[in-house]
């Protein structure tokens, strides 16, 4: 069965680094999405993406964070510049191009940790 | 305020009950209610409800959507110790963009004692 892959599943990095989390959909999947879950609290939306942009972003998704789908096949979110606060568990997920299947599914995780 | 509330958030259990739990919710241009089994790190999905009334099943569990009063249930016959897990409700709603993300509520965290 088809699935949403991430990489990596852990990374640990200093405050003020990049880090960027890849992210490969299923593969007819034309829909991308990214969520966070901070340890104890619920899943948040950050951002959505659909024909090479942006389509739905949050107040969470500052100019900090970016999206991108460098090839065919990987969707990345990238943080410029990390703050002890976006230490969470960022999830992928994508969802079929047909509007009347809607279900989003959701890749493993990466878990950020700030330090 | 949250627009998708979960309860209880917490329930403890012996094998063999039947539990139900709740998701109520307040949007706008509702599009569908989700309902996810979370375990260790990725929800996995269960079940997608967009008309009212009508159940859909999956062994065990079943699930019904009443949009009239804004709520959904889950239903789990009986529990296994495998049905321990952090069950999530969340709401997809009409918001003009394109790609709409789903709204989470804080989840139902099942403990299935054997």
């Amino acid at each position: 069965e088809p699935e949403v892959t991430q990489t990596p599943s852990h990374q640990v990095t200093q405050m003020g680094q990049e880090v960027i989390l890849r992210c490969v959909p299923i593969s007819n999947h034309l829909y991308f999405y990214w969520y966070r879950q901070i340890l104890g609290q619920k899943v948040e939306f950050l951002v959505s993406f659909y024909n090479n942009e942006i389509s739905e972003k949050s107040e969470i998704f500052d100019d900090q964070f970016s999206v991108e789908r460098p090839d065919g096949s990987n969707f990345t979110l990238k943080i410029r510049s990390t703050k002890l606060e976006d230490s969470a568990m960022y999830f992928c997920a994508s969802s079929d191009p047909d509007r009347t299947e809607e279900t989003q599914y959701f890749g493993p995780g990466t878990r950020l940790l700030v330090l | 305020e949250d627009k998708v509330v979960q309860s209880p958030l917490s329930l403890v259990v012996h094998e063999g009950d039947t539990v139900t739990l709740n998701c109520s919710y307040e949007v706008t241009n509702f599009r569908s209610l989700l309902w996810y089994k979370q375990e260790k790190k990725a929800p996995t999905f269960l079940f997608m409800l967009t008309s009212s009334g009508i159940e859909k099943k999956s062994g065990r569990l079943s699930s019904i959507l009443d949009k009239k009063e804004l709520f959904s249930i889950l239903n789990i016959t009986a529990t296994q110790t495998g049905d321990s897990a952090v069950y999530l409700c969340a709401v997809l709603y009409f918001s003009g963009g394109g790609a709409d993300g789903l709204t989470f509520g804080k989840g139902t965290h099942l403990i299935i004692q054997p």
